[in-house]
């Protein structure tokens, strides 16, 4: 079965702290896709991010980075001194290669980062 | 920003009445999509539509349909709405089928009484 899970529900940070949010991910295809979407208080979901299964070299985009491990069948998201605006949900997703365009989605994990 | 119009932004409803969400795009994309959201279960995908007039079901299709007419409106018809039919609702649009990055509008929150 294709699950995601982020197994914590919120997250409460001073701003300038790091902070990582977790997702762990089920799949029993080799070629998958994994992705991670940000949903700021507007509610309207931002893509942030998309992965293949093939490319496990770790990411960095500005204060955000992610580190994939197969090993572990984590992908795991990094804000570096976080900000007030990056209060939000995120939430991580996985595409396998059998299904069409369809998505699970984890539940989503609720950052608040106070000043 | 990608051109995704939902209309209505809110409605309040009673069970048993049909209901319809629309949802209209100017990218000219192929594939559109319409998930719910819930506390504790993250984005489940209703139905998705892979061009005009062809659609398929999602995960929790059960009391719900979609018609596409034209390439830019997908609509959710809600046929006797249901109070476990309370929701906020993502229509979502996406160029290919490949591992291509999802759209999404803005959501309409829909309560049913």
């Amino acid at each position: 079965a294709q699950k995601v899970t982020q197994a914590q529900t919120e997250i409460s940070v001073v701003e300038k702290e790091d902070v990582t949010l977790d997702c762990v991910y089920e799949t029993r295809d080799t070629t998958y896709y994994l992705f991670w979407y940000k949903q700021p208080p507007s509610g309207e979901l931002v893509f942030l991010i998309r992965r293949n299964s093939f490319d496990e070299q770790n990411e960095i985009s500005g204060r955000y980075s992610w580190n994939f491990q197969k090993s572990t069948s984590s992908f795991n998201f990094t804000i570096t001194a976080s900000q007030v605006v990056d209060s939000a949900v995120y939430f991580c997703a996985l595409r396998w290669n059998t299904g069409f365009q369809k998505l699970v989605f984890g539940t989503g994990t609720r950052l608040l980062v106070s000043p | 920003d990608a051109g995704i119009t939902q209309s209505p932004r809110h409605k309040v409803t009673e069970t048993g009445t049909p209901v319809t969400l629309r949802c209209h795009q100017t990218e000219n994309h192929r594939y559109m999509y319409w998930y719910r959201q819930d506390p504790g279960h993250g984005l489940r995908l209703i139905h998705y539509s892979y061009g005009v007039k062809d659609t398929d079901k999602g995960e929790v299709s059960d009391g719900y349909s979609v018609s596409r007419s034209k390439t830019e409106d997908f609509l959710l018809t809600l046929e006797s709405a249901t109070s476990s039919q309370t929701s906020v609702y993502f229509c979502a649009i996406s160029e290919s089928t490949e591992n291509e990055k999802l759209f999404f509008g803005s959501g309409t929150q829909l309560s049913v009484l």
